[in-house]
């Protein structure tokens, strides 16, 4: 069955510090990997995705990805974090039927930015 | 433009009673999602429609669950004889939905109805 694991349920960084955020995956196919976002009281915002070709992915607000099939994972990494960052990040993957995702996700990870 | 817009943003009612959330999906898209995020589960999908081919219900968790979609727009989401289990933020999202490749859309997401069952 697919399954997304974020391992680390919270995480606190100081402002300016390089940030990396783990998500690991269990699919039988070719993955299509998604991290999202979410501030309080907000719905999700997407901040990348992967499908194919260039395993690293650039997304908004200075965030990237790197799929790693041979670990099964799809970590974030932002080389300097700022304050409006703190937030939840969920990693997910799409269950791709009949041409649709359900996405499953993680189970998130609550990043909190000292000054 | 206007994104995916969802009523009421917060919901209280007591158990047993009937309630219904509403998703108002971005204009042109055709393709819409429901989703639950509680703290048991975290984020789960219930249900997805598209155009007006039969939705996938496959994730809808009991049969006091049930969505529907009218003209291929606005859905709404109804929860019967409400128990506290059902207590979560139900998000709603929506995609352009281009045949047979919609699983390459991002998913634009609501903010979300807060339901609380007392």
């Amino acid at each position: 069955a697919q399954s997304v694991t974020q391992p680390d349920i919270h995480i606190t960084v100081s402002e300016g510090a390089s940030l990396e955020l783990r998500c690991n995956y269990s699919y039988g196919a070719t993955p299509y990997l998604f991290w999202y976002v979410q501030s309080p009281g907000q719905g999700l915002q997407l901040l990348l995705k992967y499908f194919s070709g260039d395993t690293l992915v650039q997304g908004i607000k200075g965030f990237e990805a790197e799929f790693k099939r041979s670990q099964s994972s799809f970590n974030l990494r932002k080389p300097s974090v700022h304050w409006s960052d703190a937030a939840e990040y969920f990693c997910a993957v799409g269950a791709v039927s009949g041409g649709y995702n359900k996405l499953i996700f993680g189970a998130g990870t609550r990043l909190a930015v000292h000054p | 433009g206007a994104g995916v817009s969802q009523s009421p943003s917060n919901k209280v009612t007591e158990k047993g009673k009937d309630v219904e959330l509403r998703c108002d999906p971005i204009s042109g898209h055709t393709a819409l999602y429901w989703y639950r995020q509680s703290l048991g589960q975290g984020l789960e999908f219930l249900i997805y429609f598209q155009g007006n081919s039969a939705p996938d219900k496959s994730g809808l968790p009991s049969d006091r669950f049930s969505a529907e979609r009218t003209g291929g727009s606005v859905s709404t989401l109804t929860i019967q004889r409400t128990q506290q289990e059902d207590s979560a933020v139900y998000l709603c999202a929506s995609t352009p939905g281009r045949d047979g490749r919609e699983y390459t859309d991002t998913q634009y997401f609501g903010p979300g109805t807060r339901l609380t069952v007392l």
